[in-house]
């Protein structure tokens, strides 16, 4: 079975730093994009930015770029999204979703299986 | 202000059809693919149609997708209280080299 799980809740304070992780299975992880999208409380859908673990090609959204860093390890089929200094704006669920193959054109693609998300809430 | 427009709800009583429509422009789905997502109270959202007008295995036909220039529409028929849940559309933006969604729509079958 395809799936995409994702490391567990979070509560932290503004300013520290925060690595979540996604982890894929049952299909090859290098081969697939693995997209991040952010749903604040109450909010909608906002695309952060994808990564192709195969050679680590990845685009952000110019909302989130240089406010959060997206990473893969291909040995361990995991893709990671991490904050150097958390605001209290970082409030939200997270998600991560299984794009299109690389063999495809990542412009016509689609997250075909979602993480189940994982809730990251600042708390001062 | 969501680079994809959606209308912010939308409703039907069960059996009738609905339609949902998403508004963009010639950089995301005047250029791209259009995909649709259902998200139920309290789930992660679910890849309800892609490129246009597929629908994944298990997806039932009453949910139909489609393009037309830069908008694109998800009509719903036979509405059943399951389908209630917030819809959103999605493209890649050629400017932004990137995904974008829709606002979403609350789907309330009455």
């Amino acid at each position: 079975e395809v799936q995409v799980v994702q490391s567990g809740a979070e509560v932290k304070k503004p300013g520290e730093s925060l690595k979540i992780s996604c982890k894929g299975s049952g299909y090859d992880f290098t081969t697939y994009w693995i997209g991040w999208v952010r749903q604040m409380p109450g909010k909608g859908l906002e695309w952060m930015g994808i990564i192709y673990p195969g050679d680590s090609d990845t685009r952000y959204s110019p909302s989130f770029q240089g406010q959060v860093t997206i990473s893969a390890d291909k040995s361990s089929s995991t893709a990671y999204l991490q904050w150097s200094s958390l605001k209290a704006s970082d409030t939200a669920m997270y998600y991560c979703a299984r794009g299109v193959s690389g063999l495809l054109l990542l412009q016509n693609g689609a997250f075909d299986v979602w993480g189940q998300g994982t809730m990251v809430t600042l708390s001062s | 202000q969501s680079v994809l427009t959606q209308p912010p709800s939308a409703s039907g009583t069960p059996g009738q059809g609905v339609t949902i429509s998403c508004s963009g422009s010639g950089s995301n789905i005047g250029t791209n693919t259009v995909n649709w997502y259902q998200q139920l109270p309290g789930t992660a959202p679910k890849l309800l149609i892609y490129s246009n007008n597929k629908r994944p295995s298990g997806v039932p036909d009453r949910f139909f997708g489609s393009k037309s220039g830069t908008s694109a529409s998800l009509a719903i028929s036979g509405l059943q209280s399951e389908d209630e849940a917030d819809y959103y559309c999605a493209a890649w933006d050629d400017s932004l080299n990137g995904g974008v969604f829709g606002g979403g729509t609350k789907l309330t079958v009455l």
